[in-house]
């Protein structure tokens, strides 16, 4: 189960930090995915971090904007959100990487950005 | 970037029937350890999307084999037999292959 946390309303240019908890021990074995879907619209992969937290890429709309980070001892991964804008409002999504796809979802947390 | 485009956008289906949703990929979704990751999700309302098919024809745990996956180089085919209510709301393709990933836009399914 994965359950996420963090959203809320934030004004442009101010920063969020999302939290992702696993309640499976094997959290540590798994590489990560951030995912988001604007209102009404479709899905957009935001970032990827592997399992031992080394390696992380970004959509170009985030990168220098977005960290993403986990924490293994707590089965927590982190997106650290800087310089919001309105074009990030949506919810926000984490899943499990598993055979190159996000098996298992959270339930999303809303992060709206507006003045 | 891997442009994911899906035909059709919009599936009226008859219940009982089957329901057929296409995938055509700028790139082929090869990644360089040899595997196609090419994904099907389902997405109803007000509900995070859930994994149905991964690399290309594989089904994730608990998904009914009426859902089957196929296609390779570029075109993807996701088939929905004998089609149920439930199976209504939105699939997305996906590709895991190349950075960025990217999505289908979606094909919506609904009941005639």
């Amino acid at each position: 189960q994965l359950v996420e946390s963090g959203g809320g309303v934030v004004q442009p240019g101010r920063s969020l930090r999302l939290s992702c908890a696993a309640s499976d021990s094997s959290f540590s074995s798994y590489a990560m995915f951030w995912l988001r879907q604007a209102p009404g619209k479709g899905l957009q992969w935001v970032a990827v971090i592997s399992y031992h937290g080394t390696n992380k890429y970004y959509a170009d709309s985030v990168k220098g904007r977005f960290t993403i980070s986990r924490d293994n001892s707590e089965n927590t991964v982190y997106l650290q959100m800087d310089s919001l804008r309105v074009e990030d409002t949506a919810v926000y999504y984490c899943a499990r990487r598993n055979n190159g796809s996000p098996d298992y979802w959270g339930q999303g947390t809303l992060v709206t950005v507006s003045s | 970037d891997n442009v994911m485009i899906q035909t059709p956008l919009s599936s009226p289906v008859t219940l009982g029937q089957s329901a057929s949703i296409s995938c055509r990929s700028s790139q082929s979704p090869v990644h360089s350890d040899g595997n196609t990751y090419l994904s099907w999700l389902h997405q109803r309302p007000g509900q995070p999307p859930r994994l149905l098919i991964y690399k290309v024809s594989n089904r994730f745990s608990g998904v009914p084999d009426r859902f089957s996956g196929s296609g390779a180089g570029t075109e993807f085919t996701l088939k929905i037999s004998r089609v149920e209510a439930e199976d209504v709301g939105i699939y997305y393709c996906m590709q895991a292959a190349q950075l960025p990933h990217t999505f289908g836009q979606g094909t919506k399914l609904e009941i005639k």
